[in-house]
């Protein structure tokens, strides 16, 4: 049984460039959530998402960071005109179906660094 | 907004005592609680979960309280080994099954 998978893993941006970060979750799992942990701080909620919906956006930061959950394929964060305040490592994790109960099951995470 | 505190923020033990790690929520409307284990570099690793109704949960070593009326959980690690050297993190749900983590406590478990 796979976990929630990653890639890339790591991935080195210049500033202005575009970032997108790919998510694969547990087999069966509806459910992604996407959080981003900055350097020295704790991990920070940004979207949850189904299957071609966004339930809760309200981490996203308004401009350049979007994400989707189509109905064929990986999640994917995607971040536009980078900049170096967006170095951080972003996890994903996935979950079976709402519900409070559920746990989530986190990726490895993907570590971002823009120069 | 959910706000959680983890103290403290790091901790260094001799090998074969016992850890005490503190959690605290300031919105006690939670669905429940979970503990997590980060290794540098990796993801991370649910240790337990406890839901709102519970008031702790156990798992071989571990052992997790929740009072959920004061805010606060505790996680136990009985007979702490070199191998428990992680961050621990402590996650609330709430709201639209969103997770609100502390920054975590540092373990340094010394041989």
């Amino acid at each position: 049984n796979a976990g929630v998978m990653q890639n890339p893993r790591h991935l080195v941006r210049r500033r202005g460039q575009e970032a997108r970060l790919r998510c694969s979750p547990v087999k069966g799992h509806s459910h992604v959530y996407w959080y981003r942990q900055l350097p020295e701080e704790g991990l920070k909620f940004m979207v949850y998402l189904q299957k071609e919906n966004i339930i809760d956006e309200s981490g996203m930061p308004k401009e350049r960071f979007s994400a989707e959950f189509p109905k064929e394929g990986p999640s994917i964060l995607r971040i536009q005109q980078v900049v170096r305040g967006d170095s951080a490592a972003y996890f994903c994790a996935s979950s079976p179906q709402q519900g409070a109960q559920e746990t989530q099951y986190f990726g490895p995470g993907t570590r971002l660094l823009v120069l | 907004k959910q706000e959680v505190t983890q103290i403290p923020a790091a901790l260094s033990v001799p090998e074969g005592e016992n850890l005490v790690l503190n959690c605290s929520f300031t919105d006690s409307a939670i669905y429940n609680l979970q503990w997590f284990r980060q290794d540098p570099g990796k993801g991370l690793t649910s240790l337990l979960l406890i839901q709102s109704s519970q008031r702790e949960q156990t798992s071989g070593r571990l052992n997790a309280s929740l009072d959920k009326s004061s805010g606060r959980s505790t996680l136990y690690i009985a007979a702490s080994q070199p191998g428990d050297s992680a961050t621990y993190l402590c996650a609330v749900v709430y709201g639209n099954n969103r997770l609100a983590f502390g920054k975590g406590n540092q373990v340094v478990v010394i041989p």
